[in-house]
């Protein structure tokens, strides 16, 4: 079964230290990965996206992925918080079978990051 | 230049009631999604639009929710008779044909009560 995990469902970190939010997916074929944010009431905003290529791949507002395939994952990392990045992260799977051209994603369960002062 | 709209964005409906979900997407967007986002989860798929061709309706709960996008602009999600396990944000994406990066609306929160 095709599925994606968000090991961590809430990460509170200190303002300037770095952080690593999860993400696990399960799956035969081959895939795309994408990082969502969340704001409170607004709706998702792309972080990254890994389609093929380096494996490391940077982001907006300094964020950065890597996709390992050996253990079907593909994190998320900050070197360094700010306050402003207190919103909740959503890890997306596209997977790529039966003929899907189009980009249907499967969500994870979201993780909370609370960056405190 | 102006992105996914979504309208209303909150809507309250007494159960059994029909309700029906605006979104407007980026211009010159042909691919639109509907995601269905339940309190503390992630979203999840419900349709999808090719201009104004539904291919992908395997994510509707059950025949009380329709989509419909007639001339491949607009899409309006109706969900009848509603129950209380329709609670939800109900988000609409849209995107180029085979770029997979969907550009979000601000959701349309649904409660029956």
């Amino acid at each position: 079964a095709q599925s994606v995990t968000q090991l961590d469902s809430q990460v509170p970190v200190f303002e300037e230290a770095p952080v690593e939010l999860r993400c696990n997916y399960s799956s035969s074929v081959s895939v795309y990965l994408f990082w969502y944010v969340q704001y409170p009431n607004q709706g998702l905003q792309l972080l990254l996206k890994y389609l093929s290529g380096s494996t490391l791949v940077k982001g907006i507002n300094g964020f950065e992925a890597e996709f390992n395939k050996s253990q079907t994952s593909f994190h998320l990392r900050k070197p360094s918080v700010h306050i402003s990045d207190t919103a909740e992260y959503f890890c997306a799977v596209k997977f790529n079978a039966g003929g899907t051209s189009y980009g249907k994603l499967t969500f994870g369960q979201g993780t909370i990051l609370t960056v405190h002062p | 230049g102006a992105g996914v709209s979504q309208s209303p964005r909150y809507k309250v409906a007494k159960r059994g009631q029909d309700v029906a979900l605006r979104c407007d997407p980026i211009s010159g967007h042909v691919s639109l999604f509907w995601y269905q986002q339940a309190l503390g989860q992630g979203p999840e798929f419900l349709t999808y639009f090719q201009n104004e061709a539904q291919l992908d309706k395997s994510g509707l709960p059950s025949d009380r929710f329709f989509a419909e996008r007639p001339e491949g602009s607009v899409s309006t999600l109706k969900i009848q008779r509603t129950q209380q396990e329709d609670s939800a944000v109900y988000l609409c994406a849209s995107s180029l044909p085979t770029v997979y990066e969907q550009y979000f609306g601000p959701g349309t929160r649904l409660t029956v009560t």
